[in-house]
């Protein structure tokens, strides 16, 4: 399948602060997803991109998905510690669903 | 709604024993997948099934045999148990249209120690 590649690996912020999250890949993606995942916890469906160009938000989530659909963003507005865990996109390729391998982020309080 | 249900959720095996991850859902969901993910790694896909009788091979499936006879169930199987196949598996499921799998809604996870 398509490999998409995320960056930073891994993230600590201070409570408050902006955090970001980016996904790449070297070929056109058909759709991307964002999921998160809680420390312990399973991933839970955040959002799907699927045109060029899209942007959508989610309270203080900001999501986006590149005009040449090859790279995604996620954006988190004044970080909270509920915030806390990894965040994975994913793309289809073909009928295989396979992920990035993540951004785990930290905040400190 | 129990959603993506998962069993066992935590399982000890020696080398080379068998053993079968049981997984169902209730949302009549085409499609199905496994997931393998190791200690601050992400996730790997295993297997995937498009519909009951249709599987295929996803990214790391040496080792592991899945079947779906039926729409809600579908098992994973370890032949013969490796130290390397110690992990943390999720089966997911979703809809399935022409661009491919949808929103994926995951179980718990079974914890496998291989020793």
């Amino acid at each position: 399948g398509q490999q998409v590649m995320q960056i930073p690996q891994y993230q600590h912020v201070q409570e408050g602060e902006d955090f970001t999250t980016y996904c790449n890949s070297s070929t056109t993606l058909s759709n991307i997803q964002w999921y998160k995942q809680r420390p312990g916890g399973h991933p839970v469906f955040l959002i799907q991109l699927v045109k060029s160009g899209e942007v959508k938000k989610q309270k203080r989530l900001t999501f986006q998905f590149g005009e040449a659909k090859k790279n995604s963003s996620l954006h988190i507005t004044a970080t909270q510690t509920t915030d806390v865990g990894t965040y994975f996109c994913g793309n289809n390729a073909g009928n295989m669903l396979t992920f990035g391998g993540g951004t785990r982020l930290m905040v400190k309080p | 709604n129990a959603g993506v249900t998962q069993t066992p959720k935590f399982q000890v095996l020696k080398t080379g024993q068998s053993m079968t991850l049981q997984c169902a859902q209730d949302m009549n969901h085409e499609y199905m997948s496994w997931y393998r993910q190791d200690p601050g790694m992400g996730l790997r896909l295993i297997h995937y099934s498009v519909g009951a009788g249709i599987t295929d091979q996803g990214e790391v499936p040496n080792g592991y045999n899945v079947s779906r006879s039926t729409t809600e169930d579908f098992p994973l199987r370890l032949l013969s148990a490796a130290p390397s196949q110690t992990s943390v598996y999720f089966c997911a499921s979703s809809y399935h249209d022409r661009v491919g799998a949808g929103e994926l809604f995951f179980g718990e996870g079974s914890r496998l120690t291989v020793l």
